[in-house]
């Protein structure tokens, strides 16, 4: 199966460091993407990771690991605008080229 | 360039009726994606559609059409309006195809009563 899996809810600090993980249980894949969708709004794209290991963006890195099955979004000095959702999404060819999302993960921003 | 534009915004229907909704792709981008979106649930993939054709579907049921035109404008079309069809609903461009960056318009809020 191609099951995705992320934290249904987080809270966070204004300032601090939250890390957002997805697991995912799929024998192969050709990226996964993080999209930030703020209530009410589209959905943006973040992030696209095809080989393992961080890619920095900012505040915001991505994280893949095709070993473990993981990967996570680490957002930094978080702000109150920080507060989303975050989707992570999972392109696999053998889905023909459907992208299988997951639930999303509803970050809150407290001062 | 201008974003990808959703017609309409939100709409009520009742429980029977048909509804269209329109999307408006990025000039040049020829993948039209659709998006049914639940609170609590993740996007589910309606269908896509690239140069006029369907190209992938999701699991929804024969009352949820779509088609595309030759200037990329897609529209979906949902028959026999039921209660859970309520929902927003997305559509996303990109320039070839779901393993690319998509672009998403605002959405259509439907509300079935």
């Amino acid at each position: 199966g191609q099951n995705i899996d992320q934290p249904t809810e987080m809270t966070a600090t204004e300032g601090a460091i939250v890390q957002i993980n997805c697991t995912y249980q799929t024998s192969g894949f050709n990226g996964l993407f993080w999209y930030q969708q703020h209530a009410g709004e589209a959905p943006t794209f973040l992030s696209y990771n095809v080989l393992d290991g961080l890619e920095e963006k900012g505040r915001f890195s991505s994280f893949l690991s095709r070993s473990k099955g993981y990967s996570y979004l680490l957002l930094k000095e978080l702000q109150m605008k920080d507060s989303a959702s975050y989707l992570c999404a999972l392109f696999h060819r053998d889905s023909n080229y459907q992208l299988i999302w997951g639930a999303g993960t509803k970050l809150i921003i407290k001062p | 360039k201008a974003g990808v534009t959703q017609t309409p915004r939100y709409l009520i229907k009742t429980r029977g009726q048909q509804v269209t909704l329109s999307c408006s792709p990025i000039s040049g981008h020829r993948s039209v994606s659709w998006y049914q979106q639940t609170p609590g649930q993740g996007l589910q993939f309606l269908f896509e559609y690239f140069s006029e054709t369907q190209r992938n579907k999701g699991n929804f049921p024969g009352r949820f059409s779509g088609r595309q035109f030759s200037n990329s404008r897609s529209e979906m079309n949902v028959s026999t309006l039921e209660l859970g069809d309520s929902a927003l609903y997305l559509c996303a461009s990109s320039s070839s195809g779901t393993q690319e960056t998509q672009y998403f318009g605002p959405g259509t809020r439907l509300l079935v009563l």
